[in-house]
């Protein structure tokens, strides 16, 4: 069964206090590997796919690269504007619909 | 703003009833999808459509049922409902349900069952 597990839950950064959001994944043939945020109250907003290991993409303060096993989303130079909750979905060969983890909450202070 | 409708924004209602959750795809999509949120589980896909026809099933209970409509309209169907069925329900649409399309999600039906 695919898994995807996401770390840490929760997370509070100082703006400017760069770091890093991980999403392990386990899954039988991975097509793509998906980013999103959601904000409080909304509906998750597309961020990125990534669909080989090696792979890195970027857009304004984030990056995010794919290995084998897991995914990072870095967050560099952070502002509030930053805080949401970050969430990781897997695509398999198996289907076509997205395997979520259930996110890390970010939380930026001025 | 992602093009997804999804009616009502919230629902309260009783144990044991029915309600009916609305999804309008983004315009062009043909692939409708509905997941549900809870704190402890997450996003959990519940199943997807495309073009009328039901495409992939997720943990969606026998007592949720969905179709999508000619116009691609979607609408899920919530029988017998339990305490536990208390959740955010969010619909998302893409171009073709295909390989690696990411997904548009509408604002979400928040589901109380009292």
């Amino acid at each position: 069964e695919d898994q995807v597990t996401q770390s840490p839950e929760a997370l509070r950064l100082q703006e400017g206090e760069s770091s890093s959001l991980n999403c392990s994944y386990t899954v039988s043939g991975l097509r793509g590997l998906f980013w999103y945020r959601q904000d409080p109250g909304k509906g998750p907003e597309f961020l990125f796919t990534l669909y080989s290991a090696g792979e890195e993409k970027e857009k304004e303060r984030l990056k995010a690269t794919l290995t084998k096993k897991e995914s990072f989303l870095h967050i560099t130079a952070p502002k509030p504007e930053d805080s949401a909750t970050y969430l990781c979905a897997v695509q398999a060969h198996s289907g076509y619909a997205l395997n979520f983890g259930k996110g890390t909450s970010l939380l930026v202070t001025p | 703003d992602s093009g997804v409708t999804q009616t009502p924004k919230h629902l309260i209602t009783a144990t044991g009833q029915r309600v009916t959750l609305r999804c309008s795809p983004r315009s062009g999509d043909l692939s409708v999808y509905w997941y549900q949120q809870s704190l402890d589980q997450g996003l959990q896909f519940l199943i997807q459509y495309y073009n009328g026809e039901e495409r992939a099933k997720g943990n969606i209970l026998e007592r949720f049922s969905a179709q999508q409509f000619p116009d691609l309209h979607s609408e899920l169907n919530l029988s017998s409902l339990e305490l536990g069925d208390s959740a955010l329900y969010f619909c998302a649409s893409s171009v073709s349900g295909g390989t690696n399309e990411k997904l548009f999600f509408g604002s979400g039906t928040q589901l109380s069952v009292l």
